[in-house]
């Protein structure tokens, strides 16, 4: 039962525009919900996060919103830089002592 | 500040050895987790410590198990190494800040068991 669903496998886009990574999700109970960017054989750097009571979180070139009744969230890059090429995670979590649950991953690649 | 350290970062043994792993978390991170990376798998839980106590357990065998320092430091043992145990094993640190929820990983142990 996969919990937390990035259904695109990638996405492509031009350097300075925007990059919108989507994830979907189907327990409603999650709390956090994480994007972490992972380089091969790396692991995951934590980029942003939101708390399920708020819609929008941002730092810097990064903002992440979420839709509770749609059961959606998705990350913005603006401007998209080459060097965020890389495989974008969307993770939750139930509660703050609990098990980060992963979607599959999207390739973000940026073209200069 | 200084991020989430594993050591070592390599690691080659053979089927049935043991092997321990170390993890030193964020300053002032209370909570340590650790999960497996393999190509097929993805990122997956093993366990978390909180004060020294596990407080969450994933779906592994017995043969893996951890435990944690009174100074937050951490370390994950597996047992009877099984030729599956290859795999990039990431610690975590994390915290609860007000309304926002950050976990950091670090760099990863590549176990390769041949």
């Amino acid at each position: 039962d996969q919990q937390v669903k990035q259904n695109s496998p990638s996405l492509s886009v031009q350097e300075g525009r925007i990059s919108i990574l989507n994830c979907d999700y189907t327990n409603s109970m999650f709390d956090y919900f994480l994007w972490y960017k992972k380089y091969p054989a790396e692991g995951p750097t934590f980029l942003i996060s939101i708390s399920s009571i708020k819609d929008k979180n941002e730092d810097g070139r990064f903002t992440v919103f979420l839709n509770k009744s749609a059961k959606h969230l998705s990350l913005h890059i603006v401007p998209s830089q080459p060097g965020d090429s890389a495989v974008y995670f969307c993770a939750a979590l139930f509660g703050a002592n609990s098990k980060l649950t992963f979607g599959k991953g999207i390739t973000l690649s940026v073209r200069p | 500040k200084a991020g989430v350290t594993q050591t070592p970062r390599y690691l080659i043994k053979t089927r049935g050895q043991q092997v321990t792993l170390s993890c030193s978390p964020i300053s002032g991170h209370r909570s340590v987790s650790w999960y497996q990376q393999t190509p097929g798998q993805g990122l997956q839980f093993l366990f978390e410590y909180f004060s020294e106590t596990q407080r969450n357990k994933g779906n592994f065998p017995g043969r893996f198990s951890g435990r944690q320092f009174s100074n937050s430091r951490s370390e994950m043992n597996v047992s009877t190494l099984e030729l599956g145990d290859s795999a990039l094993y990431l610690c975590a640190s994390s915290r609860l800040a007000g309304s926002s929820y950050e976990q950091y990983f670090g760099p990863g142990t590549r176990l390769t068991v041949t």
